[in-house]
């Protein structure tokens, strides 16, 4: 158990659609990332937040959005959902903003599988 | 656009045997690889982080190097396990110059270990 937490593990929903999927980080992690795992596509990175901020972003489509609350965990919705969109959505959490992904490794939670049809 | 191979795509090994396989990726602008493996069902769990040119990391028969000049890093599993069957990502911290932060995962090495 990684002690980051996703919900819901599964979605299913219709195209045109929004839905918000959310994330708990590690316990005193303060970084939270996004990444969308496509069919044949390796893990695509979308967003990160570290502390309430926006740090870095990736190829986050501008139907999706997110933010980190200041509890710390965050959302990332998803709007005007097209079939595409259909994914494994990971977070993933660390400790400092690990700037370009060093000296930081991630803990990843379970995943949220999303299905449009 | 960042590129980041990972060969072989899948590899099916006998329980006991050793196997290595390769992650390529940009040469310049290099920050940190890491290496994660990913089982069925689970979520991606951290191996190493390395960011020196010539680390090298080891946790029990599992270990890594790094080449940051040529840009590849080989994982090598000495007497494999079936526990060790598993997809193993690797992926690259690097500055892309268009404001993208965050890593670049490869497609990963789908690793079969057979009893």
């Amino acid at each position: 158990d990684s002690g980051v937490t996703q919900t819901p593990k599964h979605l299913i929903t219709a195209t045109g659609q929004r839905v918000t999927l959310r994330c708990s980080p590690r316990s005193g992690d303060l970084s939270v990332y996004w990444y969308q795992q496509s069919l044949d596509q390796g893990l695509q990175f979308l967003i990160q937040y570290y502390n309430g901020e926006e740090r870095a972003k990736g190829n986050i489509l501008e139907r999706f959005s997110a933010q980190q609350f200041p509890d710390l965990h965050s959302e990332l919705n998803l709007s005007s959902l097209e079939l595409g969109d259909s994914a494994l959505y990971f977070c993933a959490s660390s400790v400092t903003p690990g700037t370009h992904g060093r000296n930081e490794k991630l803990f990843f939670g379970s995943g949220t599988q999303l299905s449009v049809l | 656009i960042l590129n980041v191979e990972q060969s072989p795509q899948s590899l099916h090994v006998q329980e006991g045997d050793s196997t290595n396989f390769t992650c390529s990726f940009p040469s310049s602008n290099f920050y940190a690889l890491h290496w994660y493996r990913w089982e069925t069902a689970k979520s991606p769990e951290a191996l190493f982080v390395m960011t020196l040119n010539g680390d090298e990391k080891k946790k029990g028969r599992i270990s890594a190097t790094l080449n940051t000049k040529e840009g590849y890093s080989y994982l090598y599993i000495k007497g494999s396990q079936p526990e060790d069957s598993a997809t193993y990502l690797c992926a690259f911290g690097g500055d892309s110059g268009g404001g993208a932060d965050g890593l670049t995962f490869g497609k990963g090495t789908h690793l079969i270990i057979q009893p």
